[in-house]
């Protein structure tokens, strides 16, 4: 079955730390996102990918940034990380732009200390 | 400034009522909105996707309103149940802009 895949489920690193969190989906969508959720705020957009080689920044992007070299897979890293991006973070890939649900990953628990 | 309220953070019924979720955007042209459910260190699952030019669609024990004028989408779940206790959470898209904006969600409890 196809499905979609984060890793670490819980990570803890010290301010400054370089992390990346890795997203693989085996739905062959071009789409992929990346959110953080934190309480009172839901779901925000950090970045997203329509393609191989496209990136674009969402509602909160800095600090972050991604890359897409293959179709599967969007890593997302925290360049140094602070602790304000403690947080819950979600990858969801579609097939389409649009009117397209989201398939979301189960997510990543991050600390920041 | 664009925002997207749900204006419960919780909701509490009894078992075989229906449960009715709001959200309420500003300062949008939204698309379409869609619904999702959340339970417990999960992540997001679809529910339904409603278009602009829609006012209502219906899933099983599902129904969402969209409503352009009011700028608000109702979520009801009828004959409520305790597995249907969840957080819903409901996303827009715009005409200006691609990407998806969820609300703070809405965490429902059905007592049994």
């Amino acid at each position: 079955d196809a499905e979609i895949t984060q890793s670490p489920r819980h990570k803890i690193t010290e301010t400054g730390r370089q992390v990346t969190l890795a997203c693989h989906q085996t739905w062959n969508h071009n789409n992929m996102f990346w959110y953080r959720q934190d309480l009172g705020h839901g779901l925000r957009l950090i970045h997203y990918s329509y393609g191989v080689q496209d990136t674009n920044k969402g509602e909160v992007s800095d600090g972050y940034s991604v890359s897409r070299s293959n179709t599967e897979d969007l890593p997302l890293t925290l360049e140094s990380a602070a602790s304000s991006q403690t947080s819950v973070y979600f990858c969801a890939s579609s097939e389409h732009s649009g009117d397209n649900e989201q398939f979301f990953g189960p997510g990543t628990r991050l600390t920041v200390l | 400034s664009q925002k997207i309220e749900q204006n419960s953070e919780a909701l509490n019924i009894q078992e075989g009522k229906t449960a009715t979720l709001t959200c309420n955007y500003t300062n949008y042209s939204p698309a379409y909105l869609q619904w999702y459910r959340q339970d417990p260190g999960r992540g997001p699952v679809f529910l339904l996707l409603i278009r602009e030019n829609e006012k209502e669609k219906r899933k099983e024990r599902l129904k969402v309103t969209f409503d352009t004028t009011l700028k608000q989408s109702l979520f009801h779940i009828t004959a409520s149940q305790p597995a249907d206790s969840a957080t819903y959470l409901c996303a827009l898209v715009s005409y200006n802009n691609n990407d998806m904006r969820f609300g703070a969600g809405t965490r429902l409890t059905v007592k049994p």
